[in-house]
């Protein structure tokens, strides 16, 4: 089955800056990575996806981007702020009809003033 | 607004007891799962049903069993529960778009 690694499992960055969190993924089939926050005490929220069929996709001050060929992804949160700080999960799945997501273990990610 | 809900919010029980947690949705989702989360472990696949005659085992079913009463309802047991089950339960839905929907969560506590 599909395995994904996430690195780092906490970041910390200051206000302003910009935050990477990797995932790879083992499963060449898989085709839709979604990216999910979840802040404190609150349910998972997806906040971007991308499809295999684009490298890149960017909503405001967050961006993902894939390289299929060496099956990792990355999410990009710039000009950080404090409302940024939460636990951020990569996941991968297939499309088809009976996918599931794979999840990540999850980035902790705190903004500091 | 169409939500994912689940009950209760927090249960504290002792080892050997069984205990059922229920999750209801109002977004016509035919797709729904059950998770659990533990720090550091991310959100782990339990069970997972594509409608209601349709039942699939995740990556952790062991020691769980699981029901799909209608479309909206989805609940899962745990026939004889253990301290390392002690976690907190998601049940989510699932669009055509793949966007999951969480539900609150169940804080679940096995002593």
């Amino acid at each position: 089955g599909e395995n994904v690694e996430q690195h780092p499992s906490t970041l910390s960055v200051q206000e302003g800056d910009s935050a990477v969190i990797k995932c790879t993924y083992s499963d060449s089939a898989s085709n839709y990575f979604p990216w999910y926050k979840q802040e404190l005490g609150k349910r998972p929220q997806l906040i971007i996806d991308i499809r295999s069929n684009v490298g890149e996709k960017k909503d405001q001050r967050i961006a993902v981007t894939l390289n299929k060929t060496a099956k990792h992804f990355s999410l990009h949160i710039t000009e950080t702020q404090p409302e940024d700080s939460a636990v951020y999960f990569c996941a991968a799945s297939k499309t088809g009809t009976a996918s599931k997501l794979t999840f990540g273990t999850g980035t902790r990610l705190q903004v500091t003033l | 607004d169409a939500d994912v809900t689940q009950t209760p919010r927090n249960r504290i029980t002792k080892t050997g007891k069984r205990i059922m947690l229920e999750c209801s949705q109002t977004k016509g989702h035919d797709r729904m799962y059950w998770y659990r989360q533990d720090p550091g472990l991310g959100l782990r696949l339990i069970y997972y049903s594509f409608d209601v005659k349709d039942i699939n085992k995740g990556e952790i079913s062991d020691g769980y069993s699981v029901s799909r009463q209608a479309q909206a309802k989805f609940s899962l047991s745990l026939e004889s529960a253990i301290p390392n089950q002690t976690a907190l339960y998601f049940c989510a839905t699932r669009d055509r778009t793949l966007e999951q929907f969480f539900g609150p969560g169940t804080r679940l506590t096995v002593l």
